[in-house]
């Protein structure tokens, strides 16, 4: 089974920032297969990035994705009020199915 | 527009049975598989396993293989995730999301909105 390590467990950063989180894995994933996805507090999971690096309909563009093999990175290029909430990145390429155990991206 | 529908919160006792559900519209159901994601209070997301409402196949994480049970009504477009004994352990919140394309690798892209389930005597 695959494990996604998520790192730092918690970002504390200003509006107009840049963020990056890490998303590493105990086995290498195609890159078709690693997602990210955005949680806001009382609200359902979000899709930000699907194959690594596309971005889903409607994400804005200072989201981007990007890695390979066991690494990966989703970088918030200026922190946007909006955007301080919960990142999880996913495999879905084999299963089970696994999400990390997310970065928290708060107000600093 | 597609939309994922989920029933609405279920206070249980320990024991009992208990079976939620997800509606689908805005596209064509049986074509796209279906996974249902747990919550507990406070911590991250766990993928339980997913179902294809063409013919019923389904796929258990090994972690609730045995536990829950997952069907679908292909024509009331409606999937389920059912507990035949609950445990306090399942307190949580139940995600349904829709897989992108007809395959069972694509990613999630809706999610309908959750639906909490306490179990508590």
């Amino acid at each position: 089974e695959i494990v996604l390590t998520q790192s730092p467990g918690t970002l504390s950063l200003s509006p107009g920032e840049r963020a990056t989180l890490s998303c590493r894995s105990s086995q290498s994933i195609a890159s078709s297969f690693l997602s990210w996805f955005q949680q806001k507090p009382g609200q359902a999971p979000r899709l930000l990035i699907y194959g690594t690096s596309s971005r889903a309909n409607g994400i804005p563009d200072r989201f981007s994705g990007s890695g390979s093999g066991t690494d990966f990175t989703l970088v918030i290029s200026r922190l946007e009020p909006e955007d301080f909430a919960v990142y999880y990145c996913q495999q879905h390429g084999s299963s089970p199915l696994i999400f990390g155990g997310g970065t928290k991206v708060e107000i600093k | 527009e597609v939309q994922l529908v989920q029933s609405g919160a279920e206070v249980k006792e320990p024991g009992e049975f208990l079976r939620i559900s997800c509606e689908g519209s805005g596209y064509s159901f049986p074509d796209y598989w279906i996974s249902w994601v747990r919550q507990m209070p406070g911590g991250g997301l766990n993928w339980m396993g997913m179902i294809d409402p063409g013919d019923s196949q389904t796929d258990y994480s090994p972690s609730f293989q045995g536990h829950v049970t997952m069907s679908v009504d292909k024509s009331l477009k409606t999937a389920y995730l059912q507990w035949s004994g609950l445990k306090a352990s399942d307190t949580a919140m139940y995600y349904c999301a829709r897989h992108r394309s007809g395959s069972r690798t694509s990613v999630c892209d809706f999610w309908g909105p959750g639906t909490l389930v306490t179990v508590s005597s």
